[in-house]
């Protein structure tokens, strides 16, 4: 069975500081993978989406940058820290196909202090 | 105006009451998602539709493509239940699950 592992559940960090959240899906082969961001009282909103190794798109600008460098590794990262990147990030992968679901890992919990 | 407005933002019921969800969107879609956000973050995708009706036991799904609206109802409510209810779509010609999410229903179930 497909399982989707993201880490750390939290992290705190200073302003200025990096950052890298890791996702990794097992089961599957050539998923689509997918970064979301979630601010307090706001809905989910994409960040990043992979449909291959090395290739990434790019919904909003922001601070952050993606990357894949393996089919089933997705990493999030940013070089410095702005206290407006806090919020709750969930990986979350998908089966290339129109009506395939989305399935999330647990997310993780970003404070920048 | 969001593209994708879920009602009521926050629903308090009692152990057994029928609930019900509505999410509207204004957009095109060629799918329908709702999800359960449990209190510690994670996602559950409870169903996928394009049209009709879907049942997965205590939850019903259903889409009316032609009014823009779907609705999640939820039958002999129960405390676990308690969670934020998402709903999103995925816009016709949209690439491959890019979703608009609405910003959830906040659901307390009371013993």
């Amino acid at each position: 069975s497909q399982t989707i592992h993201q880490w750390p559940a939290t992290l705190v960090q200073p302003v200025g500081s990096p950052l890298s959240l890791e996702c990794t899906v097992e089961g599957t082969s050539n998923p689509n993978l997918y970064w979301y961001r979630q601010a307090a009282g706001r809905g989910l909103q994409l960040l990043f989406y992979s449909v291959g190794i090395g290739q990434i798109s790019s919904e909003v600008p922001q601070n952050l940058s993606a990357s894949r460098p393996q089919d089933r590794q997705f990493i999030l990262s940013s070089k410095k820290l702005l206290l407006s990147d806090s919020g709750f990030y969930l990986c979350a992968w998908s089966e290339d196909s129109l009506f395939s679901p989305l399935h999330f890992g647990n997310g993780t919990r970003l404070t920048v202090t | 105006k969001n593209e994708v407005e879920q009602s009521p933002q926050n629903l308090t019921a009692q152990e057994g009451e029928f609930i019900t969800i509505n999410c509207s969107y204004s957009v095109g879609i060629s799918a329908l998602h709702w999800l359960q956000q449990h209190p510690g973050g994670g996602i559950v995708s409870l169903f996928m539709l394009s049209s009709g009706k879907k049942k997965h036991g205590r939850l019903i799904a259903t889409i009316n493509i032609q009014e823009k609206h779907s609705s999640l109802h939820i039958t002999a409510s129960h405390p676990r239940d308690s969670a934020v209810y998402i709903c999103a779509v995925r816009s016709r010609g949209g690439a491959t699950n890019k979703l608009i999410f609405g910003t959830g229903t906040l659901l307390a179930v009371q013993p």
